[in-house]
């Protein structure tokens, strides 16, 4: 089945840590985006990519950082320099062209920093 | 700039009542929007999307308007049950060469037995 995977589902960091976030998809879609949702406010976007080897920077990049060497893959690195990094961080993928720009979203991966 | 503004913010509702959520917009020129679920600790799935010609569309126990002239959504959900708690996210795209929707914070909705 087709579908977009996000690792780990959980994750604890001792503040000063940088903590990698995985996604993959098998969608062959050109677009991955990461948002950062924190209780009672709507997805804020960190960083998104339309292209292998190239990305932009969203709403609430600082303290964060991405790659896209893979068309399938777009991990996000959460710093040290991210001030208050505790939330829910949403993984997701859309077509470009000739698609409605429907996002397909994976099931989160939840970070805690200790 | 772009906005979309999604009300209530949060509904109480029991088992088998209708409810129906808001969503204004200010995103130009438009091209579609979308209505998500969005269960508790799970990624938002579509429920339905809206295009400009489109007035009316149904998902079941779902659904949606738009009205393209005012700028304004609703959802409606009919006999609610209780599997319909969740967050319930409008989100706009526009067509004037950005492909990143714009996203409203969302509705959340618990249905009580």
């Amino acid at each position: 089945d087709g579908g977009i995977t996000q690792s780990p589902k959980y994750l604890f960091r001792k503040e000063g840590q940088n903590v990698t976030l995985s996604c993959e998809q098998n969608l062959n879609h050109d677009a991955m985006y990461w948002y950062r949702q924190d209780p009672g406010q709507g997805l804020r976007l960190i960083y998104y990519s339309q292209i292998v080897n190239d990305f932009q920077k969203g709403d609430i990049a600082e303290g964060y950082s991405v790659s896209r060497e893979k068309k399938e893959s777009f991990p996000l690195t959460v710093t040290s320099a991210q001030k208050n990094p505790t939330a829910f961080y949403l993984c997701a993928s859309s077509k470009i062209d000739g698609g409605t720009g429907e996002l397909f979203f994976g099931e989160g991966s939840r970070l805690t920093v200790l | 700039k772009n906005q979309v503004e999604q009300s209530p913010q949060s509904l109480i509702i029991l088992e088998g009542k209708n409810c129906t959520l808001q969503c204004n917009y200010t995103v130009s020129p438009f091209s579609n929007l979308r209505w998500y679920k969005q269960d508790t600790g799970r990624g938002p799935v579509s429920l339905t999307i809206m295009t400009f010609s489109e007035n009316t569309k149904s998902n079941g126990r779902y659904t949606a308007t738009l009205d393209a002239d005012t700028k304004q959504s609703s959802l409606h959900i009919t006999a609610s049950q209780l599997s319909d708690s969740a967050s319930y996210i409008c989100v706009v795209r526009g067509s004037g060469g950005s492909y990143i929707p714009t996203f409203g914070r969302g509705t959340s909705l618990i249905v009580h037995p």
